[in-house]
């Protein structure tokens, strides 16, 4: 039982270059979320889905990208990297908005 | 602003040890969340809490809710090395949208042999 997998677990990009970091989850959840965790900031929501084909921005947006093509898999690019995304990124599946959150190991990213 | 306050933000202290952090709002959340996030890894659920003034044990952990559903607590006894890692409360707010839970900040707990 695999969970929320995510893929790369680590990544360095340049600033100005451009990645995709990929969930996947086998719950068969509606609800998935980004998140990075940056120290003294604790876990901030990027983007989020209530379902297959929908996205939603969420507090700190800026600089990515997301689609939902499929309920499993939920993906967020970033399309020209800067220094200031630098940091851990989290994905999350839960069933509903009140339910368990289930997380990935984390992609930590540095952009130098 | 923060909606969930967690403190201390860092607390190490030796095994054996009880100790006591706390989540706090301003706000009444409809339920209340405790997770375990250890170095390298997600978040991890230990409980959820969904009464006002209700008390959840897991063996050495235990959770409470405040009586107004706005603040909870996790105490800890006899605190071992396995314990360390970071807390993190997370609440569902009644007026809140589609995009899940709040989280605080955490409180990093080192528990030292």
């Amino acid at each position: 039982n695999a969970g929320v997998t995510q893929t790369p677990k680590f990544r360095v990009l340049k600033t100005g270059q451009s990645m995709t970091l990929l969930c996947a989850q086998d719950m068969n959840h509606e609800y998935m979320y980004w998140y990075r965790q940056d120290p003294g900031m604790g876990l901030r929501l990027i983007h989020y889905s209530v379902g297959e084909g929908t996205t939603a921005k969420g507090e700190v947006p800026d600089g990515y990208n997301v689609s939902r093509l499929k309920k499993q898999n939920f993906l967020l690019g970033l399309e020209s990297a800067a220094p200031s995304q630098t940091s851990v990124y989290f994905c999350a599946s839960s069933y509903s908005r009140r339910a368990e959150a289930f997380f990935g190991q984390g992609t930590r990213l540095t952009v130098v | 602003t923060q909606l969930l306050e967690q403190s201390p933000q860092f607390l190490s202290i030796q095994e054996g040890e009880n100790l006591t952090v706390y989540c706090n709002s301003s706000s009444v959340f409809s339920s209340l969340q405790w997770y375990r996030q250890e170095p390298g890894e997600g978040p991890v659920l230990l409980v959820t809490v969904v009464t006002g003034g209700e008390v959840k044990k897991l063996k050495r952990l235990t959770f409470q809710f405040g009586d107004a559903r706005k603040d909870s607590s996790l105490h800890i006894t006899a605190a071992q090395p396995g314990d360390t890692g970071l807390y993190l409360c997370a609440g569902d707010h009644p007026g809140g949208g589609a995009d899940g839970l709040t989280f605080g900040k955490g409180t990093h707990l080192i528990i030292q042999p």
